[in-house]
């Protein structure tokens, strides 16, 4: 079975980079799309972009200025990076799999979710 | 972009019953990328359906996915106590890809 866990810092300073790590156990990193998704509080999911093992990534519009993510195959690892936070980046952050033959959605699984909360 | 629309925003409901859960897309929802997902509270959400009407593995019969182009649709037959939750549809057509803003399923 698949699984994933996020983590990081649950606290970051307004203007400051969110940093996360996914680690992927149970299967192999060098298949599939792989993704990061937030959750404001009382907001809609956003995706914000996807990584595949080969470094191929694509991401949000809204966020692409912001965004760089980064994959570590011998690790079966993956990372995000969020610069110039602001308090609307609070959001439950999420890793998730897209389902075989799809990239964009269909996230069969996912991690149980990060709480990152931006203040000084 | 496309802005999905789910109603109703809450469903309160007695184990049993049917539940339809709504999903309407501001623009065609091309090759049915849509996906729907349970989300119960601290857990990761968990994929029910995607292209619209396909059955993730695993999943009860008493889910299934219907609708195309900007309307879709969740069933669930009869609803069991674990089935009270909050449901979401997502679109997945490309880098714009979006969610819907969630039906809450409760216990009436």
């Amino acid at each position: 079975q698949v699984q994933l866990q996020e983590s990081g810092p649950g606290l970051v300073k307004p203007s400051e980079t969110l940093s996360l790590t996914c680690t992927v156990s149970g299967g192999s990193i060098t298949s599939h799309y792989w993704s990061w998704i937030r959750q404001p509080p009382t907001e809609r999911l956003e995706w914000i972009g996807f990584i595949y093992h080969n470094g191929v990534t694509d991401y949000n519009p809204s966020l692409k200025s912001r965004v760089t993510m980064s994959v570590d195959t011998s690790r079966n690892q993956f990372s995000l990076k969020l610069s110039s936070v602001t308090a609307a980046d609070t959001a439950v952050y999420y890793c998730a799999r897209a389902r075989s033959g799809y990239i964009y959605g269909a996230f069969d699984f996912w991690g149980q979710g990060t709480l990152v909360t931006v203040s000084s | 972009e496309i802005v999905l629309t789910q109603a109703p925003g809450t469903l309160s409901l007695s184990p049993g019953e049917r539940a339809t859960l709504s999903c309407r897309a501001s623009q065609s929802v091309t090759s049915g990328h849509l996906a729907w997902y349970q989300h119960k509270p601290g857990l990761a959400p968990r994929l029910l359906i995607y292209g619209a009407s396909s059955r993730a593995t695993g999943l009860p019969d008493r889910f299934s996915g219907s609708g195309s182009g900007t309307d879709f649709t969740l069933t669930i037959s009869r609803l069991e106590p674990e089935d009270f939750a909050v449901y979401y549809c997502q679109q997945y057509v490309n880098s714009l890809s979006s969610f819907g803003g969630g039906t809450k399923v409760e216990i009436k």
